[in-house]
């Protein structure tokens, strides 16, 4: 079973609109961090915002937001304000903590086109 | 700079050959890990360097694949008679010990295998 799914291939939005990137996620572990990575065209992986499995309140980083469901294990990706320079692809990953396994499983990732 | 460095940044080969890619870490990341990104994939992991721990090689995908790290610095991966299904991006990413904790990745490496 995949671990990250993301179930948008690709989402279109309009500039200075907000956007929710969709991702889901699967584990036994109850310790656990979900991570967003943006990857422009240039290639270069950037994170963007954390959330672990314990914490009380969504994890938010300036225009980013991270609403976090845990019953339905599910870790949308909220971009406010959309900006043309917000068109990238957009990955959700995820760190397990018991298994001990220390690499980040990757979703199939959402391209984002922001439309001026 | 402060950041991850990878080199090169494009390898193109022939079918058969064998072929190193480099990752300079940040420096003091005691942690280092590799993963590979196929065209319109997200990334898989391939292995990962603790320290001076062995490596947990669990994501290697054949035994043509192999990687190195001396210490907390340099590491190489290394594939020996690539083939066309090797073709992908190759991306580094270096980050301090704790499960919580951001990887910085590099720009990557591309290769063609022809």
């Amino acid at each position: 079973a995949q671990k990250i799914t993301q179930t948008q291939p690709g989402m279109f939005v309009q500039e200075k609109e907000a956007v929710t990137l969709d991702c889901t996620y699967d584990t036994s572990d109850p310790s656990y961090g979900l991570f967003w990575y943006k990857q422009p065209s240039s290639g270069e992986m950037i994170f963007l915002i954390y959330q672990g499995s314990y914490d009380q309140q969504n994890a938010t980083e300036g225009r980013y937001s991270l609403n976090f469901q845990k019953a339905r294990k599910s870790a949308n990706l909220v971009i406010s304000a959309s900006q043309l320079g917000d068109s990238a692809m957009y990955f959700c990953a995820m760190r397990e903590t018991a298994t001990g396994a220390n690499n980040l499983f990757f979703g199939t990732g959402t391209r984002l086109t922001v439309i001026p | 700079g402060a950041g991850v460095s990878q080199s090169p940044s494009n390898k193109v080969t022939e079918k058969g050959k064998d072929v190193e890619l480099r990752c300079d870490p940040i420096s003091g990341h005691t942690a280092l890990y590799w993963y590979r990104q196929r065209l319109g994939q997200g990334l898989e992991f391939l292995i990962y360097f603790q320290g001076n721990s062995a490596p947990d090689k669990s994501g290697l995908p054949s035994d043509r694949f192999s990687a190195e790290r001396t210490g907390e610095s340099v590491s190489t991966l290394t594939i020996q008679r690539t083939q066309q299904e090797d073709s992908a991006v190759y991306l580094c990413a270096s980050g301090t010990s704790g499960i919580y904790n951001e990887q910085f990745f590099g720009p990557g490496t591309r290769l063609t295998v022809l």
